[in-house]
């Protein structure tokens, strides 16, 4: 089974602080995606990844960066937290090709 | 990518049919028409998906309308463990970006 992982279920990180949100792929996926969620607003893509060192931009990228320097992992940066980007983030990766993306558990962040 | 329009809840009884439906009045003629759920405290999972054709596999089945202005999902035979949010989402054949709208959430009673 293909396996996304998720470094943290639950996280608190002060406002200011850069807090780095890391998801890790078994199945040699080139595409990795990451998500938050919040109520009544669904899933909203930030960033997503089709290769090793490549990048674009999602629905809201403003205050995230990411970075993919291995095919296998995808990192979410927030270079200094805010209260507004308390939410659960979901992590995913896909092959090329392949119609299903697989989720991991998610992160629940929360700034204070 | 095509915008979806879904209702925000159901409710359905155990061990009926559960009819989820989707708009997508916008959908390209390329876009397909992909289901995801969201069981609560999970990330979301593949149900199914489909171009222009009714679609079933072992979780439900694909109902799309022949302009493909809409579609359905039916789970045929509904359990406690079906409660879920359950997201409507077109995007172009293998397109790698995959964006989900609000959903709807789905009640199955007993």
């Amino acid at each position: 089974d293909v396996k996304v992982t998720q470094s943290s279920r639950y996280l608190v990180k002060r406002t200011g602080e850069k807090v780095f949100l890391e998801c890790v792929q078994d199945m040699d996926h080139e595409n990795m995606f990451w998500y938050r969620q919040d109520p009544g607003l669904g899933l909203r893509l930030i960033y997503f990844s089709y290769d090793v060192k490549m990048k674009e931009k999602g629905d809201i990228p403003e205050g995230y960066s990411v970075s993919r320097e291995k095919k296998e992992r995808f990192s979410l940066i927030l270079e200094s937290a805010s209260t507004n980007q308390t939410s659960m983030y979901l992590c995913a990766s896909r092959l090329t090709g392949a119609t299903e993306a697989f989720f991991g558990q998610g992160t629940r962040l929360t700034v204070v | 990518d095509a915008k979806t329009t879904q209702p925000p809840s159901m409710d359905c009884a155990e061990g009926r049919a559960a009819n989820l439906p989707c708009n997508h009045s916008t959908i390209s003629g390329n876009e397909y028409v992909y289901w995801y759920r969201q069981i609560h405290s999970q990330g979301p999972q593949y149900i199914i998906h489909g171009l222009k054709n009714n679609e079933t596999n072992e979780m439900a089945s694909l109902i799309i309308t022949e302009d493909r202005k809409s579609s359905t999902l039916i789970l045929p035979h509904a359990t406690l463990r079906d409660t879920a949010v359950y997201y409507c989402i077109v995007r172009v054949g293998y397109g790698n970006k995959l964006v989900f709208g609000a959903g709807t959430i789905l009640r199955v009673k007993s």
